[in-house]
């Protein structure tokens, strides 16, 4: 059973871009949450998306949005890019049993 | 607000030492779930368990085991007869409910070293 994938794993740009990241759920899962981490604030929800709606939301500014397909596959975005949005970024999906599967990131740098 | 405490920031043993990590959380909901992840230096989050508040018994997975003490909100991690591939970050974790969608809250992370 494949893993929770996320692409691309490394990505560079630079301030006042935007980024799209990708994510594919466990086969089976509906639901998706996407986290950020950073070396100062460690490791920060910022959205779940459910069959296709946004269930929650963390404290982020506006800049990050998000949406899941019908298919369960998840993407998110960041508009304007900062220097502090550099970070890995992390997809998640849940089955079940309640069970959080991360995949293994989306690294970003912004210059 | 929920809150999780990891703090050993980071602990170094030599391989066969048995090692605890540390977690206490705060939180006023009655019912919550636990979690604990290991984050290889690849990146990924590594699911190890995931443990329900109403559930204080001990558990144990090969050279893993762990504790819940919901008296003291500890939530310790023994590593057992440590090896060189134990070494990653691990975080702990607590539930966070909302309109029936979770969030996990996480602690800072445990780096631990495992030398030959």
């Amino acid at each position: 059973k494949a893993g929770v994938t996320q692409t691309p794993r490394y990505l560079i740009k630079t301030r006042g871009q935007q980024v799209t990241l990708s994510c594919s759920p466990i086969s089976g899962h509906r639901s998706v949450s996407w986290y950020q981490q950073t070396p100062g604030q460690g490791l920060q929800f910022l959205f779940e998306y459910f069959s296709e709606t946004q269930r929650n939301k963390g404290n982020f500014p506006g800049r990050f949005s998000g949406r899941q397909f019908s298919n369960s596959r998840s993407e998110m975005n960041v508009s304007t890019l900062e220097l502090g949005d550099s970070a890995l970024y992390l997809c998640a999906s849940r089955g079940d049993t309640g069970e959080l599967f991360f995949g293994e990131g989306s690294r970003l740098t912004v210059l | 607000a929920q809150k999780v405490t990891q703090a050993q920031t980071e602990i170094s043993v030599v391989e066969k030492e048995d090692v605890t990590l540390d977690c206490v959380y705060e939180t006023r909901d009655t019912t919550y779930y636990l979690f604990w992840y290991k984050q290889p230096p690849s990146g990924e989050l590594v699911f190890l368990i995931r443990r329900n508040s109403f559930d204080e018994q001990n558990e144990i997975s090969g050279r893993y085991s762990w504790n819940f003490q919901k008296s003291t909100s500890s939530f310790n991690f023994t590593i057992t007869a440590s090896q060189v591939v134990d070494s990653a970050v691990y975080f702990c974790a607590l539930s966070e409910w909302k309109g029936g969608s979770e969030k996990l809250v996480f602690g800072k992370g445990t780096k631990l070293t495992v030398n030959p």
